[in-house]
This record gives structure tokens, sequence and C-alpha cells, in this order.
């Protein structure tokens, strides 16, 4: 079975917090792992694949680390933003397997 | 415009009636899958494609059917839908050679 787990499952941080998220994942025969940001009412939108060991993905304020061995990525968000507010969402890929985790919602207050 | 397409957006039916969510890709992407959202449970993958006449059950296929007779298009059938079957559906698409996914904009379904 191939769980994802995400924490915390919400987060609510003022205006210019930065703030981080965690997607553990089996760490066997592992191929990629992704993570999307997905607003209500709107389709997920991929932020990051990443798919070696040791991988540093950064997009304008948010990045991302992965640890292969270990099963974890660390989503970061610096100076938060009220537009940031969004469920991050986590998939763990194994060859043509993808699962989901469950999603860490942040909400961002001005 | 690269998009994944589905229809119809939203869907209110009653148990048992038959029906069809469309989903359509104008990437010529060979894998195209079918997700299924409840809250508290994440993206569960239903059914999956890796290119045209071959398809996969995911994780929860109970209830669906998928065809794949061309390769921009992968409908989801519910033959006899059931209220356990509310939720919201995307459908998603990518190269095989990698790994980035698109999304669909989601169906949300209502079964009474």
């Amino acid at each position: 079975i191939l769980n994802v787990e995400q924490s915390p499952q919400s987060l609510h941080v003022q205006e210019g917090d930065s703030t981080n998220f965690t997607c553990s994942f089996p760490s066997s025969n592992f191929y990629a792992l992704h993570w999307y940001r997905w607003e209500t009412a709107k389709s997920p939108e991929a932020l990051f694949v990443m798919t070696l060991n040791g991988d540093e993905k950064k997009k304008g304020r948010i990045s991302a680390t992965l640890n292969t061995k270990e099963g974890y990525s660390y989503l970061y968000i610096k100076g938060s933003q009220p537009e940031d507010s969004a469920t991050y969402l986590c998939a763990f890929m194994r060859g043509n397997d993808m699962r989901f985790g469950a999603g860490t919602r942040l909400t961002v207050k001005p | 415009e690269a998009q994944v397409t589905q229809n119809p957006r939203y869907l209110i039916t009653v148990t048992g009636k038959k029906l069809t969510v469309t989903c359509s890709q104008n990437m010529n992407h060979e894998y195209m899958s079918w997700y299924r959202q409840d809250p508290g449970l994440g993206l569960r993958q239903i059914y999956y494609s890796m290119n045209v006449e071959v398809t996969d059950k995911g994780d929860v296929p109970e209830g669906y059917k998928v065809s794949r007779k061309e390769k921009r298009n992968f409908p989801l059938i519910l033959e006899s839908p059931s209220p356990n079957q509310t939720s919201l559906y995307f459908c998603a698409s990518r190269r095989l050679s990698t790994y980035e996914q698109y999304f669909g904009p989601g169906t949300r379904l209502t079964v009474t």
C-alpha cells in the first residue's frame, strides 16, 4: 500500500509569515514526487516535480526539497501572501501508480 | 491553448441512471487518468490509460468504466450511479516520457 501522509492538515498564518509543510511517502521504488497547488473551484496546478534525492526546486517565494532515502519532502513558502491561500497536495509516483496525500490547507490572513 | 477539458462541470442525477463524463486533451498525451476527490481522502485514482485501447484499474475502480478509443478522449462511464459516487471528479493527462500531469477543471457529481 502506498501511503502518502501530509502534515499539518490545515494551517492559518498571518501575511508575511513563512511556513512549511511536510509530505511523507514510501522510500522504496521511488519514481517522482509532485507538489500541486489547488484553489477551490479550480483544477490542481503543478508546482514542482522532483525525481532525485536531494533535489531542491524554487518558484518565486515557494521552494521544495526532497529526501528519497527517508521518504519525505518539504514545501516552504517565504513571506506568505493572502493569494497563497490554497490546498497544497503532494503525490508520490511509482511507475504509473500515483498516490496523493490529503493535502495541507493553508489560509493566509491579511 | 494546451488544456484538458471535462464535461459536464456539474451534474445532479438519480440512482441508477447511466451517465458519462467526457474528458479530452489537445496535447497528444499518451497517459490519461481519472480521479475522485472526497473530503479528507485526497485524490484517488479510478482508472488510467497508457495509450489507445490500453486501460488499467486504479485504487477505486468499482462502479466505473472507461474507454480509450482515441488518444485525445478518455470518458468515464457510470453504468448505474449510486449515492456513494457523489464526488468531485478530475481527469488528467501527461506524456509517458515526463512526469508533469495536467488536470481538467473538475466535474462535481451528485447522485440522489
